[in-house]
């Protein structure tokens, strides 16, 4: 049973408007959360991170919500810009370890010029 | 962060045939894993690189069909057993090396032919 699901499989978005990348939970014991982007033949690189007692984290373009009420996070991209065009994985642990972190199946996003 | 390195980036082995893949990390870290990303799906853990001692495996993977050395803190072996076209995947060797926040290496794209 798939505990981190990313309904949608693809996503294209203009240059310069925003993206917004959406992944669902089912574990309420999950308590960090992080997004993952991956390039074609490469491995994911971290972008970032939030913990379960933050509703938002923002790194430059880059911003994470979660609603814990609704077991949902988000990843907003603004900018887009066509370098961001990659797969995103969610992912979300409850403890430390990777036998406790749990990814979901990635968005691909294309970023139009 | 951590900086990973991965050989071979990519092979194409003949069936009944095993290789082993190489990760080197740039410091010493406590806890090293090995992924798989098959074609169109999410990315799977399959065992723990203990340093010192055997790996833990998860469910559906077995030391005889995937075998892991870890001989210090900064380097780790997986051998894919026994090829078959099932195993064409992307393997990804990573690190814990702040927080709960994994990193990854570049991968090995394996193909089995």
């Amino acid at each position: 049973d798939q505990q981190v699901k990313q309904n949608s499989p693809s996503l294209s978005v203009q240059e310069g408007r925003i993206s917004i990348l959406n992944c669902d939970y089912t574990n309420s014991m999950f308590d960090y959360f992080l997004w993952y982007k991956k390039y074609p033949a490469e491995g994911p690189t971290f972008l970032i991170s939030i913990s379960s007692i933050k509703d938002k984290n923002e790194d430059g373009r880059f911003t994470v919500f979660l609603n814990k009420s609704a077991k949902h996070l988000s990843l907003h991209i603004v900018p887009s810009q066509p370098g961001d065009s990659a797969v995103y994985f969610c992912a979300a642990s409850a403890g430390t370890g990777a036998n406790n972190l749990f990814f979901g199946t990635g968005t691909r996003l294309t970023v139009i010029p | 962060s951590a900086v990973i390195s991965q050989k071979p980036s990519r092979d194409i082995c003949q069936r009944g045939t095993s290789l082993t893949i190489q990760c080197q990390v740039d410091s010493q870290v406590t806890m090293m894993f090995w992924y798989r990303q098959q074609p169109g799906q999410s990315l799977t853990l399959i065992a723990t690189a203990n340093q010192g001692s055997e790996a833990t495996y998860e469910s559906g993977f077995v030391i005889d069909k995937f075998p892991i050395s870890r001989p210090n803190l900064t380097f780790s072996t997986l051998t894919v057993s026994n090829m078959s076209p099932e195993d064409s995947s992307i393997y990804l060797c990573s690190v814990v090396a702040s927080g709960n926040t994994i990193y990854f290496g570049e991968g090995s794209w394996l193909t089995v032919v």
